[in-house]
């Protein structure tokens, strides 16, 4: 079974709209950590926000915030007021403990923001 | 303060051919990470290194070696490439003991894009 799944391959959004990319994850370790990251076409990964599993707050991080519902084990990136150079490609990631902090990445979501 | 960087940064190689890749990081993590990107894959961990002259195989080990001989330094191999390892690579690095932190997180090099004819 896929421990991260990306059920959007690609999603458009207009300018200054809000989007969510969905994430859903699968683990049976209590202490999990849960990250989006952001790689436009330039290729470099870049990190945008992380989620602790014992996090009692939905983490935010300027435009981002993570929506965070351990009951579903679901952690969808929520942009608001998007940007052009939101355009890129999103990745959802999940550390468990026992993983020597190693991620399991989903197969990403194509955010395409248009004028 | 470079952060992580990949050496190189393109690469082409005929099947059979050798090469090695190289990380460097200079923020003194312990902990090194290599993955590979497909399309349509996400990224995919190699092999990974938990401190200077200790590695452990990932989820895709097959036809790599890794050695850590240098804190700073982590070199993924191809022995004998195949089309199969056509992919773009990246290393990360990552400091101990910020589980659980908002710090807790991967810091990624630029990516190798290689090749294998």
């Amino acid at each position: 079974a896929q421990k991260i799944t990306q059920t959007q391959p690609g999603m458009f959004v207009q300018e200054k709209e809000a989007v969510t990319l969905d994430c859903t994850y699968d683990t049976s370790d209590p202490s999990y950590g849960l990250f989006w990251y952001k790689q436009p076409s330039s290729g470099e990964m870049i990190f945008l926000i992380y989620q602790g599993s014992y996090d009692q707050q939905n983490a935010t991080e300027g435009r981002y915030s993570l929506n965070f519902q351990k009951a579903r084990k679901s952690a969808n990136l929520v942009i608001s007021a998007s940007q052009l150079g939101d355009s890129a490609m999103y990745f959802c990631a999940m550390r468990e403990r026992s993983g020597y902090s190693t991620l399991t990445f989903g197969k990403g979501t194509m955010l395409l923001v248009s004028p | 303060n470079a952060g992580v960087t990949q050496t190189p940064k393109f690469r082409v190689l005929k099947t059979g051919q050798s090469m090695t890749l190289l990380c460097a990081q200079d923020m003194n993590h312990e902990y090194m990470y290599w993955y590979r990107q497909d399309p349509g894959m996400g990224l995919r961990l190699i092999h990974y290194s938990v401190g200077e002259g200790t590695t452990a195989k990932g989820e895709v080990p097959d036809g790599y070696n890794v050695s850590r001989l240098k804190k700073q330094n982590f070199l993924l191999g191809l022995e004998s490439a195949a089309p199969s390892q056509t992919s773009v690579y990246f290393c990360a690095s990552r400091p101990i003991g910020t589980s659980g932190t908002s710090t807790d997180t991967q810091y990624f090099g630029p990516g190798t894009r290689l090749t294998v004819l």
